[in-house]
């Protein structure tokens, strides 16, 4: 079945830093792609999305490029920021946006 | 427009109890989804709705868990009799096809079965 494997956290990095979460799919078919965030206390939250090979979703400063030769969507920002922390969530759906299935989660902390 | 609701917030039970959790979509929205959530693990899907007819409850351990959407609008989750294993966050979510394939997430609701 489908499936989806994020880089284990935590990740800490200071204010400013350049930040990598890797992900991971296996999936048939052609998924869409998807990457969400919790913040504390908070519920789930669409950062950004890819529906299809090569596009690139972006918000907030964040950007992943859905690759279907490496079957990855590696999230990134070129300086986080302390609000940034939060648990990021990989994850991916049939071409409805149906059968949704998650990474595990990598927690983030940034440091000021 | 006002986001996924969901009650209660927590809720804390004795093993073998029975549990009701229950979700209002967004306005219009036809697909609605439960999931488990873990702790320090991702959601699980465990049930599909569309519209009032469930489409997906594979994952849905059926011998203790049951969920309904009578009139298509609003869902209850009911889990009898709980198991310490049941611990979780209940996420419920919704989506329309006029919006792409983005689900929207409610809050959760926090469940611990001591």
């Amino acid at each position: 079945g489908n499936s989806v494997t994020q880089m284990e956290g935590p990740v800490t990095l200071s204010e400013e830093a350049f930040l990598t979460i890797n992900c991971t799919y296996t999936a048939t078919g052609y998924p869409s792609l998807f990457w969400y965030v919790q913040y504390p206390g908070e519920g789930l939250q669409l950062l950004l999305k890819a529906t299809k090979a090569d596009d690139k979703g972006s918000n907030k400063g964040f950007e992943a490029t859905y690759r279907k030769e490496t079957t990855s969507f590696h999230l990134e920002k070129g300086s986080v920021q302390v609000s940034d922390s939060a648990v990021y969530f990989c994850a991916l759906s049939d071409k409805y946006g149906n059968k949704l299935v998650f990474g595990a989660g990598t927690i983030l902390r940034v440091k000021s | 427009e006002a986001g996924v609701a969901q009650s209660p917030r927590y809720k804390i039970i004795e093993k073998r109890q029975s549990v009701a959790f229950w979700c209002n979509p967004i306005s219009g929205h036809a697909t609605l989804y439960w999931y488990q959530q873990i702790l320090g693990q991702g959601p699980k899907l465990l049930i599909q709705f569309q519209n009032n007819g469930v489409v997906d409850d594979s994952q849905l351990p059926k011998d203790r868990f049951s969920a309904e959407r009578l009139k298509g609008v609003d869902s209850t989750l009911k889990i009898q009799p709980a198991k310490l294993e049941d611990s979780a966050v209940y996420l419920c979510a919704s989506r329309t096809i006029r919006q792409g394939n983005e689900q929207f997430f409610g809050p959760g609701t926090r469940l611990t079965v001591l």
